[in-house]
């Protein structure tokens, strides 16, 4: 399977600041890496498809990068509702995910 | 609107087999292209994807739980079952079946979850 390794594991960041997360496979992916925002005791929801497109709905404030095996998720600017949990996918292959990474107000 | 609903035990004992349902509305799985996918998190763990059912009754499933899972559909009903055999501990997790978008493989609608606990 391909492992997806997520960096950070946490992160504290204060409203308006922007924010990266990264994923990395553990081989090539092409742009098969999806990005999922998930809140406490709720569904996850899907942020960025194919690396870099915008799911219908989603603030621009959310962009996706990356091709092969480096990817990454930023957000512009942060709102207070943006404080989740972020988890990363591929897609290639046997689906798997990421470890999350846990974004924190500071 | 697209909607999916898991339902499923809340309490299954140690090497019993485990049934979750997903039935779903919006969508047909008679479809050329549609697929559900289920994912399941364990209390305060990451997601772990199980298995996917494609319209053409095609099936995926996790390299590691191959051999403990099936899927299958009942499009009359709209519904996707999965079961796990010879649950353990470790399966208590809330399972959380997903419509599996084809623009990049993504799971772009999802139900909200179903716990089930195994516990003697």
């Amino acid at each position: 399977d391909i492992q997806m390794t997520q960096s950070p594991s946490s992160l504290s960041a204060s409203v308006g600041d922007r924010v990266t997360i990264t994923c990395r496979a553990s081989q090539s992916i092409t742009i098969f890496l999806n990005w999922y925002q998930q809140k406490p005791g709720k569904a996850p929801k899907l942020l960025i498809y194919g690396a870099s497109s915008l799911q219908s709905g989603v603030p621009s404030r959310f962009s996706g990068s990356g091709s092969g095996t480096d990817f990454t998720l930023t957000i512009s600017s942060l709102q207070p509702e943006d404080f989740a949990t972020y988890y990363c996918q591929q897609s290639y292959s046997t689906p798997t995910f990421g470890q999350g990474t846990r974004l924190e107000i500071k | 609107q697209v909607t999916l609903k898991e339902s499923g035990p809340a309490l299954v004992k140690p090497t019993q087999t485990l049934t979750v349902t997903c039935t779903f509305s919006g969508f047909s799985l008679n479809t050329s292209g549609m697929r559900v996918s289920w994912i399941r998190q364990p209390p305060g763990k990451a997601l772990e994807w199980l298995a996917r059912i494609d319209w053409d009754d095609d099936k995926l499933y996790s390299t590691s739980l191959k051999t403990r899972l099936t899927i299958s559909k009942d499009t009359s009903k709209n519904q996707v079952v999965l079961t796990i055999t010879n649950t353990d501990p470790v399966d208590t997790a809330t399972y959380y079946c997903a419509r599996w978008s084809a623009r990049g493989g993504a799971m772009d609608v999802w139900g909200q979850g179903t716990t089930v606990t195994v516990s003697s």
